[in-house]
């Protein structure tokens, strides 16, 4: 399975700045996600990342605040904009290499995001 | 969007197998079953992933009914590594965004 390298692991950020999550897979790769998780709860997907379209977003989610870039095949960024304490979470990129939501995804081991 | 169903929590001892059941009343036709397993402090791992009847492979196996209302996942001889939360997911064919992760269950084994 793609192996996926998140930058970076965890920041501590200071509310009203702006953090810019990596994810790199080793291989190329369909579909990108990326997904919120709040400690002690499940994952919330936050938008659907497919190179050379715009990303797909979830509902309660919004591109202003968090802006994700899909250049490649193998890279994606989510940008976690004007932060604030709410934002505090750990985000998530998983990869699939299918369209019709029936190959797994698999999962970096995230960033753990705090803001103060 | 088929729902899914876990129990919350589970205990067991190494050396037992367990078993997690996992409703989905309303799966639909082309619906796949998937099963995740996450560690504190990581993203979470496949485990595996079935359509219908009895899927296996080196770490589980996955029990299917006829009707698909539910699917067990059978984990053989625990070990205190196991401990994790498992995820039990129902995908529709319009894609990945239909897929949610539910609550999952957490697995605890005691030596």
């Amino acid at each position: 399975s793609a192996v996926i390298s998140q930058k970076p692991s965890r920041d501590i950020c200071q509310r009203g700045t702006s953090l810019t999550i990596q994810c790199q897979v080793d291989s190329q790769v369909t579909m990108m996600f990326w997904y919120r998780q709040q400690p002690g709860q499940s994952l919330t997907l936050i938008a659907t990342a497919n190179q050379g379209s715009e990303a797909t977003y979830e509902s309660g989610f919004v591109i202003d605040k968090f802006p994700i870039s899909r250049p490649n095949l193998t890279f994606s960024t989510l940008t976690v904009s004007n932060m604030s304490p709410e934002d505090s979470s750990i985000y998530l990129c998983s990869v699939a290499d299918g369209l019709l939501g029936n190959q797994p995804q698999h999962f970096g081991d995230g960033t753990r995001l705090s803001i103060l | 969007l088929a729902k899914t169903t876990q129990p919350i929590s589970m205990d067991s001892y190494e050396g037992q197998e367990v078993n997690i059941t996992c409703s989905h009343n309303n799966i639909a036709t082309n619906d796949y079953i998937t099963w995740y397993q996450q560690f504190p402090s990581q993203g979470p791992r496949f485990i595996i992933q079935g359509y219908k009847t009895k899927v296996t492979n080196e770490v589980a196996s996955l029990f299917i009914p006829a009707d698909r209302k539910s699917s067990t996942l059978s984990l053989p001889r625990v070990s205190l590594s196991d401990t994790a939360v498992y995820y039990c997911l129902v995908g529709l064919n319009s894609g990945y965004s239909t897929l949610t992760f539910g609550k999952g269950t957490m697995l605890l084994v005691s030596p």
